[in-house]
């Protein structure tokens, strides 16, 4: 069993609408991101948090609003999207301790058609 | 620029054996991370190299070599479960993962 949870798995939504992602990660961790997977696409990381403060945004339209209120949860606000926003959001977390690298655990990803 | 590429898509053969490259050109370099991803699941690690060589781990091993830019990840003993994408990644100071877009690996029996 994975040790980082998304919901909703699967959601359609309206350009108009509003609606949240939700990560959590029960491994501890110190850093959550948030990354964009479309077809036959790098994965495009669209935020990073570590100990609840954010570290990198890549230019992420703002209908992309992320929101991280602890260490082991991270919401990704969403708002007016655009058809070419549908795509498999992945939340991730690892545990980052200076220069040193550590693989990052994915949550099972959040299916998202904008119709 | 930053660029990572791999092939798109390899085939090989039950119980055979296959190498899947991955060439980088990145700004920095503190690592390369090899990750397993089945069609509709997460992403799974792998494999980390940040010095040059090879690592194994039972059936799955991984090259690196920082001087060409270049890595590999060889399966052996192939399984028909081996079927799925495989994603090179370069870390390249913190946080960041430069990923590349994946070498979807069909196995057939």
């Amino acid at each position: 069993e994975t040790g980082v949870t998304q919901t909703p798995r699967h959601l359609v939504m309206g350009m108009t609408n509003k609606k949240s992602l939700k990560c959590e990660q029960h491994l501890g961790h110190n850093a959550m991101y948030w990354y964009k997977q479309s077809a036959k696409k790098p994965l495009e990381l669209m935020f990073v948090y570590n100990f609840k403060e954010q570290t990198e945004n890549n230019s992420v339209p703002s209908r992309f609003s992320p929101e991280c209120p602890n260490s082991s949860h991270l919401f990704l606000h969403l708002h007016t999207l655009q058809p070419e926003d549908s795509a498999l959001y992945l939340c991730a977390s690892s545990q980052e301790s200076g220069d040193n690298a550590y693989e990052q655990y994915f949550g099972p990803g959040t299916r998202l058609t904008v119709t | 620029g930053q660029n990572i590429d791999q092939p798109t898509e390899m085939t090989a053969t039950e119980g055979a054996i296959v190498q899947i490259n991955c060439t980088y050109q990145t700004s920095g370099f503190n690592g390369l991370f090899w990750y397993q991803q089945h069609a509709g699941e997460a992403p799974t690690f792998l494999s980390y190299n940040v010095l040059d060589g090879l690592e194994e781990k039972g059936r799955f091993s991984s090259f690196l070599s920082r001087s060409k830019g270049y890595s590999y990840l060889l399966l052996k003993e192939l399984q028909m479960k081996d079927s799925a994408s495989y994603l090179c990644a370069v870390r390249e100071g913190n946080y960041q993962l430069i990923w590349g877009a994946g070498t979807k690996l069909i196995i057939k029996p």
